[in-house]
């Protein structure tokens, strides 16, 4: 069993839709959980991070971890097709660093 | 805008032979990770450097591949022999501080025949 389980799609969406991917997590000591947004033949960029529990909101992109259930969760609102892109969940504790495998998302115009 | 720099940034090469990856981080940056993306997989840490030491090298396979920071800034991941099962985006990133800060470089693709 992988530490990071990430459903890989491929998602497709129409334009303006509201997105939701999701992780889930084994290593009950990961404390810091992130995502990250991948363009093809491009390296990774990080959207943003949550330390333990709780959400957190970027614009259109809101992170949120559910540590009792193990559970990451993405939501992009009013999604753009420049969002198409692969995403990548990942946590971490103690430079003990794990990524999922990504889910690959095309908007549609 | 600064960015973490890598080359080559594709690279073919025959197995058994050797092949080598640059990369050069944002001024400032103690903390350099190297990772291993395998197609359709996530980034896998292989090494890192806080300066010019190994902090975490437990993922890379040292009978094969070595890595160097010699004087703190840019770094090298050597694969001495490559392999058939070596193929994958080879990404540098670096950080101020931790994994949450850092930036990734845009990768080598790497292709062994």
């Amino acid at each position: 069993q992988k530490e990071v389980e990430q459903d890989p799609g491929p998602l497709s969406v129409p334009e303006g839709a509201i997105v939701s991917l999701n992780c889930t997590y084994s290593n009950s000591a990961f404390q810091y959980f992130m995502w990250y947004r991948q363009y093809s033949r491009k390296g990774p960029e990080l959207l943003m991070y949550t330390y333990s529990s709780g959400n957190k909101e970027d614009g259109r992109f809101t992170a949120q971890v559910d540590k009792s259930s193990k559970y990451i969760s993405l939501f992009i609102r009013d999604s753009q097709p420049s969002d198409s892109a692969t995403y990548l969940c990942a946590s971490y504790n103690n430079n003990d660093m794990r990524f999922g495998a990504g889910t690959r998302l095309t908007v549609k115009p | 805008e600064a960015e973490v720099a890598q080359s080559p940034r594709y690279k073919i090469t025959e197995k058994s032979q050797a092949v080598a990856f640059w990369c050069d981080p944002i001024s400032g940056h103690a903390t350099l990770y190297w990772y291993r993306q395998i197609l359709g997989q996530g980034p896998e840490l292989l090494v890192q450097f806080q300066d010019e030491s190994v902090v975490d090298d437990s993922q890379l396979p040292k009978d094969r591949f070595s890595a160097e920071r010699l004087k703190g800034v840019d770094s090298t991941l050597k694969i001495q022999p490559a392999e058939l099962g070596d193929s994958a985006m080879y990404l540098c990133a670096s950080s101020l501080g931790g994994h949450t800060e850092a930036f990734f470089g845009q990768g080598t693709r790497l292709t062994v025949v």
